[in-house]
């Protein structure tokens, strides 16, 4: 099945400056790529998703890159901002029996400081 | 206002003991699912729902049953046969099961053992 690597565990920036998160998965039928925001005590919400048609996508400060050749996917955010602090995770689909499984990475906690 | 609402928000289980987590989404949504939380890791699939009176296990069902009575609800069982069972429980749910599409989550309910 798919399995999804996430790096850094934690990366700390200070306010404005830019913020990289990478991640790695295994199968190269995945062609689903989301990236969730989850603030403590709350639900993950999707900040940025990417299909495997794409290369890059970009929303305002948000951008996420996909290389299918080397099957990694980066999310990209620029002029980090204290709002921004959150655990970041990002997933894969895998499909199963017809069915598309999403497969999360370990999490990324982002703490941009003022 | 639609989405996905999780109760409670905190419970606590003497060991032994059954309990039941809600969840409910007025998105009219076909598919829906629970995840795991724990610290460090990534979500993990605990069970899922494509259709109405239809689930499958995912990859740490045991321990755990569901049911998929309504389109609208999908509650999950921790029953006494789950050895770790505290936890950060995660409900989401998608509009279509077999096509790749975001994932939407609850606040989630944090289930923790005493």
């Amino acid at each position: 099945g798919e399995n999804v690597e996430q790096h850094p565990s934690t990366l700390s920036v200070q306010e404005g400056d830019s913020a990289v998160i990478k991640c790695t998965y295994s199968d190269s039928a995945s062609n689903y790529f989301p990236w969730y925001k989850q603030e403590l005590g709350k639900g993950p919400q999707l900040i940025i998703d990417i299909r495997s048609n794409v290369g890059e996508k970009k929303d305002q400060r948000i951008a996420v890159t996909l290389n299918k050749t080397a099957k990694h996917f980066s999310l990209h955010i620029t002029e980090t901002q204290p709002e921004d602090s959150a655990v970041y995770f990002c997933a894969a689909s895998e499909r199963s029996t017809g069915f598309q499984k999403l497969v999360f990475g370990t999490g990324t906690r982002l703490l941009v400081s003022p | 206002d639609g989405g996905i609402t999780q109760s409670p928000k905190y419970l606590f289980r003497k060991e032994g003991q059954n309990v039941t987590l809600s969840c409910e989404q007025n998105l009219n949504h076909d598919a829906m699912y629970w995840y795991r939380q724990d610290p460090g890791q990534g979500l993990r699939l605990i069970y899922y729902s494509q259709i109405v009176n239809d689930f499958q296990k995912g990859d740490i069902a045991e321990g755990y049953s569901v049911s998929r009575e309504k389109k609208e609800s999908f509650p999950l069982t921790v029953t006494s046969a789950q050895k770790n069972p505290t936890a950060f429980y995660l409900c989401a749910s998608s509009s279509r099961a077999g096509y790749p599409t975001e994932a939407f989550f609850g606040q989630g309910t944090r289930l923790t053992v005493v």
